[in-house]
């Protein structure tokens, strides 16, 4: 089966700019996730889908990040304006059943000049 | 609110050797633990993880963890590593009814040759 598909794999943009970032979860996964890593740092845990219902969006950091998951498929994630201290390694994670380990793209590299 | 600890950012160890990678956790709950694996310019990799049962797990690529509840550890070990291991390893955790992972900040392994 195909794995967590995540794009673009890298993306630079200016401060100010807007980037959207996808998600394909592993077909079937209700679950999907969305975390983060900034450099040299911990990798945080930003929200979780369960279809297209928002169940926990704690770890958003502030209301310039828009995640949506219409039709409990794909989802995407937006920045808007993106602001220096965005940048970072951006995974998204799925799972079948709650409880049961998550599977991880690759994750989209963001370099916010 | 739970946290994990990984307390050696990088591990260098010879080719052949056993490496112990070092992994502790806070929680007023139960927890389960996860291992995650990092190759170079690739995601996030699952080696193994303790939902319940035997405190003793074991992984892919020859890698084990033990839970001790006791001293709220779960360390990952490998007899004898390989020059394919150099990679990022991850700790995690996550509590039934919140299934978002909580990760240490990783342990980078070096093998020398």
């Amino acid at each position: 089966e195909a794995g967590v598909t995540q794009f673009p794999s890298h993306s630079v943009i200016e401060k100010g700019q807007t980037v959207t970032l996808r998600c394909d979860p592993i077909s079937g996964h209700d679950n999907l996730y969305w975390y983060r890593r900034v450099m040299g740092k911990e990798i945080k845990f930003l929200l979780h889908f369960v279809k297209e219902s928002k169940q926990d969006e704690s770890g958003m950091p502030n209301n310039r990040f828009l995640a949506e998951r219409t039709g409990g498929t794909y989802s995407t994630l937006k920045v808007q304006p993106a602001e220096l201290e965005d940048s970072g390694v951006y995974f998204c994670a799925s799972s079948l059943f709650l409880n049961q380990p998550q599977h991880f793209g690759d994750g989209t590299r963001l370099s916010i000049l | 609110a739970q946290s994990v600890t990984q307390l050696d950012s990088q591990v260098p160890v010879f080719e052949e050797a056993p490496v112990e990678l070092r992994c502790n956790y806070s929680s007023s709950v139960s927890v389960y633990l996860f291992w995650y694996v990092q190759y170079p310019n690739q995601g996030l990799q699952l080696l193994l993880k303790y939902l319940s049962g035997s405190t003793l797990v074991k992984g892919i690529n020859g890698f084990e963890a033990e839970f001790n509840k006791s001293q709220t550890s779960f360390h990952l070990r490998k007899p004898s590593v390989h020059i394919s291991d150099t990679a990022e390893y991850f700790c995690a955790v996550s509590v039934s009814g919140n299934e978002k992972l909580t990760f240490g900040t990783g342990t980078r392994l070096t093998i020398i040759p």
